[in-house]
């Protein structure tokens, strides 16, 4: 079945600094896959997605492309600010009309003025 | 896109008693979801509740402990029954609009069963 991996954290950082977020995923096909953001206290949001390999999303100052030959979507932000304090979670849906979505784990992510 | 309410955001709660959350979608949707997020864990389906059928339970999830209703395309219920602290968790009534099938979710109900 579908599953997806993500880098554990907390993740630590100053603000400013350059952020990765590992995503690498499973999955028959050509699944979409997305970032989604739950900021504390609040329901998750869609951050962004990418439908097809070598797409990129992008939203917010946050990246992510589409890898199908390392089956990954690695999010990046080039200069993190205080307000990105906040879980991230990777996820993916199968492809063809709507499929379940399936979460990883979520990423905690801090930044610190 | 979609925007969704959920009414408690959140309540503490007996053990033994039963909750009932509402949810309500600022449009007509087909396809809405129930979650469950337990403290530090990801996201758990707990069932989808299309308009017009009966909910379907993933494995895990029982109607009986689970009761949930859909009487139109944009509300719909979920109880959570005879309540244990293994119940504390967040849930979070969600939705898919139709093409391009993006999945929008409400800002949860934190629940604590004491």
């Amino acid at each position: 079945g579908n599953s997806v991996t993500q880098m554990e954290g907390p993740v630590t950082l100053s603000e400013e600094a350059f952020l990765t977020i590992n995503c690498t995923y499973t999955a028959t096909g050509y699944p979409s896959l997305f970032w989604y953001v739950q900021y504390p206290g609040e329901g998750l949001q869609l951050l962004l997605k990418a439908t097809k390999a070598d797409d990129k999303g992008s939203n917010k100052g946050f990246e992510a492309t589409y890898r199908k030959e390392t089956t990954s979507f690695h999010l990046e932000k080039g200069s993190v600010q205080v307000s990105d304090s906040a879980v991230y979670f990777c996820a993916l849906s199968g492809s063809g009309g709507y499929q379940k979505v399936t979460f990883g784990t979520g990423t905690k992510l801090q930044v610190i003025p | 896109s979609a925007v969704i309410s959920q009414k408690p955001s959140r309540d503490i709660c007996q053990r033994g008693t039963s909750l009932t959350i509402q949810c309500q979608v600022d449009s007509q949707v087909t396809m809405m979801f129930w979650y469950r997020q337990q403290p530090g864990q990801s996201l758990t389906l707990i069932a989808t509740a299309n308009q017009g059928s009966e909910a379907t339970y993933e494995s895990g999830f029982v109607i009986d402990k689970f009761p949930i209703s859909r009487p139109n395309l944009t509300f719909s219920t979920l109880t959570v029954s005879n309540m244990s602290p293994e119940d504390s968790s967040i849930y979070l009534c969600s939705v898919v609009l139709d093409r391009p099938y993006e999945q929008y979710f409400g800002p949860g109900t934190r629940l604590t069963v004491t």
